[in-house]
This record gives C-alpha cells, structure tokens and sequence, in this order.
C-alpha cells in the first residue's frame, strides 16, 4: 500500500460526459502528480501540484483541467469526453525525496 | 525516436534464471525510475538512481549516467517478478518523469 488513495476505482460514462477523478496523496507529501495511462501512448505526464499550485503540465487536453485543495487532495475533471480518453488514470505523491508513490489508478471507460 | 527506450519489450524466462532489462534516453536526466506495474495496474517504485548501483534483494539497478544507460536485474527469477517493468526518466522539470513503453516479463515454472 502507497498511502495515496484514488476513487473511483472503476468509472464507465458516455461520450460528451464529464467525470471527476479524485487523490488524496501521502500524509505530507505536498506534490501531486497525474498521469494517463492508454493502450496506445503508454504512460503519460498530465499535470503537476505543489501545494495548491500548478508547476508543471505535460500532454494534457484543454477538454481536462484539474485543482489541488488546502487539504491537499488533488481532482482531475475531464469534460467533453471521448472514446479515446479510456485509459488508466494515475496520480502519483511526492515528498522530500524524489521517489513518486502512484495510486491504484482510476479505470475509464467511455463508451 | 522516444526519448526513452527499453528492451526488450517482451521476456520469458524460466524460474531461476538471471534477467537483465535494458534502459537508454536521449535526453539530460536528474534521475531514472524504475517502476513495476502488475497485472492488476497497481504500480510500484523500485529505484531511483542518479548515479552508480542499488540493490533491494534480488533486484539489482545500474545507471551509466555517460553512456545514457541503465539496467534492471532480477537474479533467481521467480513466477511473482511476473510484471510490466517501466524505466522512466526525471528531466528536472518539476520532477515530472517521461516514461519507457515497459518490458513485458513472464516468469514459468
């Protein structure tokens, strides 16, 4: 066990709906990281947190957006969605080393 | 070209064999992860390197920061080191890693 939880685990929705996916990271660990994982592109860098700040952003579309809270859980909502956008859905903590410690994943399937 | 290549893509190999999985970028690193992923999508840090070798019990990480290489070891395989073993790359950049396409290791009896 990580310590970083992610629900839901599984989510199937339709295309053209929005879905929110939720992490909470390690006990103290300020950075969060979300990454994509699909049959094709493999594993993929969203976007970074850093206590309630975005630092970093990779591939990610502007259809998903995501926030971290004061609490320091993190969400990435995803809109408009497509039949390509099922994929495996990771966040990932940071603390003061620099070794990530991923979630269980999020499941997605639009159909 | 991806930035960071593995080989090979698949392996099999039977229980007791000693088993090397190969990791080279193209780009300047701060850091190389190496990852497992099992069947279940569960994925697990198992080093990180900047420099030189680590060893957790029958694994075994090398990193040739020169030459833009690593290698991931597995001695005295066994049926549980059945996995997707991921090499990725941390450029600096907010720590964000890059990631190889994986190794697809079967361990049989």
């Amino acid at each position: 066990d990580s310590g970083v939880t992610q629900t839901p685990k599984h989510l199937i929705t339709a295309t053209g709906q929005r879905v929110t996916l939720r992490c909470s990271p390690r006990s103290g660990d300020l950075s969060v990281y979300w990454y994509q994982q699909s049959l094709d592109q493999g594993l993929q860098f969203l976007i970074q947190y850093y206590n309630g700040e975005e630092r970093a952003k990779g591939n990610i579309l502007e259809r998903f957006s995501a926030q971290q809270f004061p609490d320091l859980h993190s969400e990435l909502n995803l809109s408009s969605l497509e039949l390509g956008d099922s994929a495996l859905y990771f966040c990932a903590s940071r603390g003061s080393t620099d070794t990530q410690y991923f979630g269980p994943g999020t499941r997605l399937t639009v159909l | 070209k991806n930035e960071v290549e593995q080989s090979p893509q698949n392996l099999t190999a039977q229980e007791g064999e000693f088993i090397t999985i190969n990791c080279s970028y193209s780009v300047g690193i701060s850091a190389l992860h190496w990852l497992q992923q099992h069947p279940g999508g569960g994925i697990v840090s198992l080093f990180m390197l900047s420099s030189g070798k680590k060893k957790h019990g029958r694994l075994i990480a090398t990193i040739n920061i020169q030459e833009k290489h690593s290698s991931l070891h597995i001695t005295a395989s066994h049926p549980r080191d059945s996995a997707v073993y991921i090499c990725a790359v941390d450029t600096g950049t907010a720590s964000k890693l890059t990631f190889g396409t994986g190794t697809r290791l079967q361990v049989t009896l």
